[in-house]
């Protein structure tokens, strides 16, 4: 079955951190851009991140840079997302998407919650 | 940074009653070699994960059925369901794909009467 599987979703305090992951597994992603994709509860969807084929080209949100840093391990078909110095609005699901110039194949999240 | 405007916000519609939701791009999409411009839809169904169904404008993307459909060119672009049905209730999302950061439209949400 062709699936993305994000994992590291939490509950963290303001000023924590945490990292994601996503596994690829049947589906290629090795010659493919990755992403991360978030969306707030009841909200709509925002690009976060994305990553070149072999890492060495990352592209932020101005809301995230600085913070964030999104990396990958193609031997593994993995993305992470290390994500620092979390705010209240960093709550979300985050979604890891791979991107085939538009977003063609999109896991099913890990909730990310920052609250006191 | 490029804009995504989706009009309207909400829509309901009857059963087989063409729905048209619209987006605006602040500025053209238009980045690549191939000259189609870089706007797709996705539709989001509650407690799911967007699927992709529409990118180049206007290229359906593998399954998705025949009654969507994508057209526009500029920065006027519209998505087209033909004849809705009821597994078709869901948000709707256009995208511009052209240069970081990859911006969405707010949504539109679709139902039916």
């Amino acid at each position: 079955e062709v699936q993305l599987v994000e994992s590291g979703g939490d509950l963290v305090q303001p000023g924590g951190s945490l990292r994601l992951s996503c596994a690829a597994s049947g589906l290629t992603v090795s010659p493919y851009w990755m992403a991360w994709v978030r969306q707030a509860p009841g909200k709509g969807l925002e690009w976060v991140a994305t990553v070149n084929q072999d890492g060495s080209a990352t592209y932020y949100v101005d809301s995230v840079k600085g913070r964030f840093t999104i990396s990958r391990n193609g031997a593994q078909n993995s993305l992470y997302l290390q994500m620092n110095s979390l705010r209240v609005e960093d709550t979300a699901v985050y979604y890891c998407a791979r991107q085939n110039h538009s977003f063609d194949h999109w896991g099913q999240g890990t909730l990310v919650t920052v609250s006191s | 940074d490029i804009v995504m405007t989706q009009s309207p916000d909400s829509l309901a519609v009857s059963l087989g009653e063409k729905a048209t939701i619209n987006c605006k791009s602040s500025q053209i999409v238009l980045c690549n070699s191939n000259s189609k411009s870089s706007l797709s839809w996705y539709q989001q169904k509650p407690g799911q994960p967007p699927k992709l169904l529409v990118y180049w404008v206007s290229t359906r993307e593998s399954g998705v059925p025949d009654r969507f459909s994508g057209s526009g060119s500029g920065t006027d672009f519209t998505l087209t369901i033909s004849s809705p049905q009821a597994e078709d209730v869901a948000v709707y999302y256009c995208q511009q794909y052209c240069s970081p950061p990859y911006t969405f439209g707010q949504g539109t949400k679709l139902e039916i009467k």
